[in-house]
């Protein structure tokens, strides 16, 4: 059974629009993660978060933010959608320092 | 700031062909943990290796990597590719800032593609 569940697999939302993205984990971790990955870019970090209800900016925070309700569930949120955001955005979960990073089966966002 | 460098953006090869993937990094921590991540097409990315001993060779699945301090780098290898080796293969350095977070940085990517 897959640890690190994404929702929606794929999504196309209009410009200006609010898309919201989901991951749950059930590793029982309490990193999470969220990054975007583009050609030429590789894996970017958006937002993460070490503890439920906080959550910290990555290198590439701006026009995201990043809420975590619970342990096991980590959202990312475009509140107003562009062009630019259309990527493929992965979530992961990992244990701590130096540990490894699962990784959810991705989100690809299309922006029109 | 810490940097992770994966020089080339693709790479192609024949089958049976040895693969050697670039990676150097530079950071200011000396425990620097460097990993290899593995991303099949349609599949999640996953770990393939990891290292924080100094000229320690890491071995896993056929591939093999030694982390050199001396020069920063962490080169991915296999003696003979084979046709399922083809994916984007990502070098990425863990970063233990303050807080206890447990960032990792990660390379622009390889992506490798073995033919036969």
């Amino acid at each position: 059974e897959a640890a690190v569940t994404q929702s929606p697999r794929s999504k196309v939302a209009v410009t200006g629009g609010k898309v919201t993205l989901s991951c749950h984990q059930t590793n029982n971790h309490d990193y999470m993660y969220w990054y975007r990955q583009d050609t030429g870019h590789g894996l970017r970090l958006i937002h993460y978060s070490y503890v439920a209800d906080s959550t910290e900016k990555g290198d590439i925070p701006d026009g995201y933010k990043a809420s975590r309700p619970s342990q096991e569930n980590f959202s990312l949120i475009l509140e107003l959608a562009s062009l630019s955001q259309t990527a493929v955005y992965f979530c992961a979960s990992s244990g701590g320092n130096y540990a490894e990073q699962f990784f959810g089966p991705g989100t690809r966002l299309t922006v029109l | 700031g810490d940097s992770v460098t994966q020089k080339e953006g693709l790479v192609t090869l024949t089958e049976g062909l040895p693969v050697m993937l670039n990676c150097t990094y530079q950071t200011i921590y000396s425990n620097a943990f460097l990993f290899w991540y593995v991303h099949y097409l349609n599949e999640s990315p996953r770990l393939l290796l990891k290292s924080s001993t100094d000229n320690k060779r890491t071995e896993h699945q056929g591939f093999h990597a030694t982390l050199h301090k001396s020069s920063s780098s962490f080169h991915l290898q296999k003696s003979s590719a084979q046709l399922s080796d083809s994916a984007l293969y990502y070098c990425a350095l863990s970063e233990a800032s303050q807080g206890g977070s447990a960032k990792l940085i990660f390379g622009e990517g390889t992506k490798l593609t073995v033919s036969s």
